[in-house]
């Protein structure tokens, strides 16, 4: 099976400006979640979509978004980028019953 | 709350060397245990995961962790260090709630000498 894609890897943006990134799951894994990784904070979870539907959602402030789509396939969104919204933003789905997350490679988000 | 505590933040040993990296969790019930390992500018890769049961678990690339309930840990271990091994580890938890969370450690970087 092919793994946790994320597009795009790379992503630069400004300050004020929003920014989507997209996940596609494994096959048949209906859980999908994303996390920040960033060398101050480490490896924070942002909020979990299963069947559509906010499952869990971490404590980030509501400029941070996302969603799922009826193929699993998420987006992530973040409006008015602030300078420390520069992080490697993970997705990762789940085959569920603790399965385990598997992770795609990121998208590495600069701000500037 | 949870919490995951990696106490070592880097660790350097020999090619051909033991490995034993450590975990400690702070949780009212065991929880759901994982270990990652991320290579510098990768994602994180799923080493193994322990839910019940033997509390030897055998994972991918040769490691194992042992779960130990009394001193609420989870370390992993490799009897044999290899150069591509270095890379920074992750101990994760799952508390078990609705759906897929995970609280992971600070991470351990592991460098490996030739």
């Amino acid at each position: 099976k092919a793994g946790v894609t994320q597009t795009p890897r790379y992503l630069i943006k400004t300050r004020g400006q929003q920014v989507t990134l997209s996940c596609s799951p494994i096959s048949g894994h209906r859980s999908v979640s994303w996390y920040q990784q960033t060398p101050g904070q480490g490896l924070q979870f942002l909020f979990e979509y299963f069947s559509e539907t906010q499952r869990n959602k971490g404590n980030f402030p509501g400029r941070f978004s996302g969603r799922q789509f009826s193929n699993s396939r998420s987006e992530m969104n973040v409006s008015t980028l602030e300078l420390g919204d520069s992080a490697l933003y993970l997705c990762a789905s789940s085959p569920g019953l603790a399965g385990g997350l598997y992770f795609g490679p990121g998208t590495r988000l600069l701000v500037l | 709350a949870q919490s995951v505590t990696q106490p070592d933040i880097h660790i350097t040993v020999s090619e051909g060397a033991s490995l034993e990296l450590r975990c400690n969790y702070s949780y009212g019930a065991t929880p759901y245990l994982f270990w990652y390992v991320q290579s510098p500018g990768q994602g994180l890769q799923l080493l193994l995961k322990y839910f019940s049961g033997d509390t030897l678990v055998q994972g991918i690339k040769g490691f194992e962790a042992e779960f130990k309930r009394s001193q609420s840990s989870f370390n992993l271990r490799k009897p044999s260090v290899h150069w591509s091994d270095a890379a920074e580890y992750f101990c994760a938890v799952d508390e078990k709630s609705s759906g897929d969370k995970l609280t992971f450690g600070t991470g351990t970087r592991l460098a490996v000498r030739p």
